[in-house]
């Protein structure tokens, strides 16, 4: 099973530039979340797709945007990079948005802005 | 606002030592806590949880952590370590019937498990 995929792995951006990070999962589930993972922080919430069709601020929203495209696909947009966003990104799904739920988390993208 | 706190950002330990990996939270209410670990170049996986019921929650790796209310603190132990146990563990808090999006991650901590 693949579980939760992002692409791309690896990605360095100069200051201005755009670019989108894609995710998406198959097992079914109805929520999904974007994550930032940056030394002495831990995990941020960015933001989050309760369920197909909607979307919500995270903690850290400044900068960036958010398509649920479908059910399966989750997708982050950083539209003019700032080296404050060099960190690692995690995407993460979960069946629903109640916390007895369990996230499943993607490998990560880790992120260089110059 | 709800908070927690992990202390040692890092923990180096021998194969076969125990070892505790230390967290506590902040909160007046009743609370979910949760570990969860992250191997290197992996994203993170739940390892246990406490909801309600018993204070002591076991992993299927022999992990355990147990909730102690007065010390409102949810420390992870396991009696045994072993190389493949490095890695980074991250404590998380949240209340009951809430939402996943309210979860407050720890800022982490890697133990190192040496030969």
């Amino acid at each position: 099973n693949a579980g939760v995929t992002q692409t791309p792995k690896f990605q360095v951006l100069k200051t201005g530039q755009s670019m989108t990070l894609q995710c998406a999962q198959d097992m079914n589930h109805n929520s999904m979340y974007w994550y930032r993972q940056d030394p002495g922080m831990g995990l941020r919430l960015i933001y989050y797709s309760a369920s197909e069709g909607t979307t919500d601020k995270g903690e850290v929203p400044n900068g960036y945007n958010v398509s649920r495209l479908n059910k399966r696909e989750f997708s982050l947009r950083l539209e003019s990079a700032a080296p404050s966003q060099t960190s690692v990104y995690f995407c993460a799904s979960s069946r629903t948005g109640t916390v007895r739920e369990k996230l499943f988390f993607g490998s990560g993208t880790q992120l260089s802005v110059l | 606002a709800q908070s927690v706190t992990q202390l040692d950002s890092q923990v180096p330990v021998f194969e076969e030592a125990p070892v505790e990996l230390r967290c506590n939270y902040s909160s007046s209410v009743s609370v979910y806590l949760f570990w969860y670990v992250q191997y290197p170049n992996q994203g993170l996986q739940l390892l246990l949880k406490y909801l309600s019921g018993s204070t002591l929650v076991e992993s299927i790796n022999g992990f355990e952590a147990e909730f102690n209310k007065s010390q409102t603190s949810f420390h992870l132990r396991k009696p045994s370590v072993h190389i493949s146990d490095t890695a980074e563990y991250f404590c998380a808090v949240t209340s009951p019937g809430g939402a996943t999006n309210k979860l407050i991650f720890g800022t982490g901590t890697l133990l190192a498990v040496q030969p």
